[in-house]
C-alpha cells in the first residue's frame, strides 16, 4: 500500500496569511494526487485534482504542485471559512489511501 | 443539483449486518465509478470499496475484504454497500463519493454526500 505522510498535522495560522501543506508518497505516483477540505458534519470537498488542477468553483487562492513523492497544498491570502482540516489522497493504485489530515485553526 | 444522499446507518451488534444505500440525482450516475469512504471517530479518511460504471469491477480495502460487498443499480441511480461480520472497528461516518469518469488512476472524489452514521456497539 501507498502510504501519505501529510505535514504539518495542524497549523495555527490567521486571516491573509499563506498557508503551504505537504504530501509525501512512500513511492511515486506521477501526478496521481487529489487535495480534499473538510468541515466538521460536511461532506468532503474536492480541491485540486491531478496535483495542480483546480476543482470548477474552487476559489483561485488554493492551489496545487508537485509530482512524483513530493506535493503541497497552497492556500493564499487565507479566508475565514479556510479554517477546516486538509487531506491528499492518491489515486495511482487501490487501496486508495489519504494522508493523515492537517488541521487548520484560528491563531 | 448535484447531490448524493446516504441512508441506512445506525447501531448495530458485533458480528451483524447493514446495508448502506446512496441515492443520486443532478449528474449522469451511469457514468460515474462511485466508491464509499469513511471516517471513523476522531480519525482521517478511509477509502472502503470502489466499482465501476457497469458493476463489474469492484475493489476493497483489506480491512473490509470479504465482510463487504459494493453494488450499484443504474436504473435507480443508486449505491450499496452490503455490510456482513461488522465489527467494533467498523464505526464510521460513511460517505458515498463520485469517483470519475476516467478509468483509474485518472480520477478522484467527487461528489460527496454528508454521510451516515454506523455504530457498531453491543
Amino acid at each position: 500500500d501507498i502510504q501519505m505522510t501529510q505535514s504539518p498535522s495542524s497549523l495555527s495560522t490567521s486571516v491573509g496569511d499563506r498557508v503551504t501543506i505537504t504530501c509525501r508518497p512512500s513511492q511515486s505516483i506521477s501526478r496521481y494526487l487529489n487535495w480534499y477540505q473538510h468541515k466538521p458534519g460536511k461532506a468532503p470537498k474536492l480541491l485540486i485534482y491531478a496535483a495542480s488542477s483546480l476543482q470548477s468553483g474552487v476559489p483561485s487562492r488554493f492551489s496545487g504542485s508537485g509530482y512524483e513523492t513530493d506535493f503541497t497544498l497552497t492556500i493564499s491570502n487565507l479566508q475565514p471559512e479556510d479554517f477546516a482540516t486538509y487531506y491528499c489522497q492518491q489515486s495511482y493504485s487501490t487501496p486508495y489511501t489519504f494522508g493523515q489530515g492537517t488541521k487548520l485553526e484560528i491563531k | 443539483q448535484v447531490q448524493l444522499v446516504e441512508s441506512g446507518g445506525g447501531l448495530v451488534k458485533p458480528g451483524g449486518s447493514l446495508r448502506l444505500s446512496c441515492g443520486a440525482s443532478g449528474f449522469m450516475f451511469g457514468d460515474y465509478c462511485m466508491s464509499w469512504i469513511r471516517q471513523a471517530p476522531g480519525k482521517g479518511l478511509e477509502w472502503v470499496s470502489y466499482i465501476n460504471t457497469g458493476g463489474t469491477i469492484m475493489y476493497y480495502a483489506d480491512s473490509v475484504k470479504g465482510r463487504f460487498t459494493i453494488s450499484r443499480d443504474n436504473a435507480k441511480n443508486s449505491l450499496f454497500l452490503q455490510m456482513d461480520r461488522l465489527r467494533a472497528e467498523d464505526t464510521a461516518v460513511y460517505y458515498c463519493a463520485g469517483t470519475g469518469i476516467l478509468l483509474p488512476p485518472d480520477n478522484w472524489f467527487d461528489p460527496w454526500g454528508h454521510g451516515t452514521l454506523v455504530t457498531v456497539s453491543s
